[in-house]
C-alpha cells in the first residue's frame, strides 16, 4: 500500500472550505486514494475516493493531481460537525480491500 | 440507510478469558474486515475475509484471534485468550467489493482487566 503524508493538524472557520493535503508519491496505478474521517473514537466514515479523475459528491471534493502523487480533499463549506481527523489512504492493487491509516490529519473547525 | 451493526458496545473481560466481538455486515456485502485502534493510536487491520476464508492479516492477527461467518448475517472476531494489551476498541467493516467504500459500525470497546 502507498505511503501517505498528512500535516498533522489544520484550523478552518466555519463556512469557509477546508482544504486538506495529502502526498502520495509511491502510489501504484491501480491503487485508489481512498478518504475517511474519524470523529472521537466512532467507527471511520467514508467520505470520498477516486483513481486519477478529480470527484465529487455530496461531502467533499477530491483533486488528485495529474501525476498521482497528491491529492486535496475539499470540504466546501465546514461546519463544526466536520471536526474530526482525516485520513488519506492509498489502497488497492492486489490487496483485499485491507486499509492502512496513518496517523490523519486533525481538523478543527472554529466558529 | 443499511449499517453495520456492532455487539456489545463495550466488554470487560478478565486476562485470559476468551471473548468473542459480533458484527452484522450489510447485508449484501460480501468482504469483510476486522481492525482495532488502541486508545491514542492509529488504526490498525486485523483481519480481511471473503468467500468463506481468511484472505489477508496482519502480523497482530496470531494464534490467538479468529474469525467465523457461522451463519448468512454474523461475522465474528474470537480472542482465544485475551492479554492486557488487547485492550482496544475493535471495528467490523464491510464492502461489496474489494476496492468499493468499507463501511465501518461503531466498534466494540474491549477492556481486560
Amino acid at each position: 500500500d502507498a505511503k501517505t503524508t498528512q500535516p498533522t493538524s489544520m484550523d478552518c472557520a466555519e463556512g469557509r472550505a477546508a482544504n486538506l493535503p495529502c502526498n502520495h508519491s509511491t502510489i501504484s496505478g491501480n491503487e485508489y486514494v481512498y478518504w475517511y474521517r474519524q470523529i472521537h473514537s466512532q467507527g471511520p466514515q467514508y467520505i470520498i475516493h477516486g483513481l486519477k479523475n478529480n470527484e465529487t459528491n455530496e461531502m467533499a471534493s477530491l483533486i488528485i493531481t495529474e501525476d498521482r502523487k497528491s491529492s486535496t480533499l475539499i470540504l466546501p463549506h465546514a461546519t463544526l460537525r466536520d471536526t474530526a481527523v482525516y485520513y488519506c489512504i492509498g489502497a488497492g492493487g492486489t490487496s483485499y480491500g485491507k486499509l492502512t491509516f496513518g496517523q490523519g490529519t486533525i481538523l478543527t473547525v472554529h466558529p | 440507510e443499511p449499517e453495520v451493526t456492532q455487539t456489545p458496545s463495550h466488554q470487560v473481560t478478565q486476562m485470559g478469558q476468551e471473548v468473542i466481538l459480533r458484527c452484522v455486515p450489510i447485508s449484501n456485502h460480501l468482504y469483510f474486515y476486522w481492525y482495532r485502534q488502541i486508545l491514542g493510536q492509529k488504526v490498525e487491520f486485523l483481519v480481511s475475509f471473503y468467500n468463506n476464508e481468511i484472505s489477508e492479516k496482519s502480523e497482530i492477527f496470531d494464534d490467538q484471534f479468529s474469525v467465523e461467518r457461522p451463519d448468512g448475517s454474523n461475522f465474528t472476531l474470537k480472542i482465544r485468550s485475551t492479554k492486557l494489551e488487547d485492550s482496544a476498541m475493535y471495528f467490523c467493516a464491510s464492502t461489496p467489493g474489494q476496492f468499493q467504500p468499507q463501511h465501518f459500525g461503531d466498534g466494540t470497546r474491549l477492556s481486560i482487566l
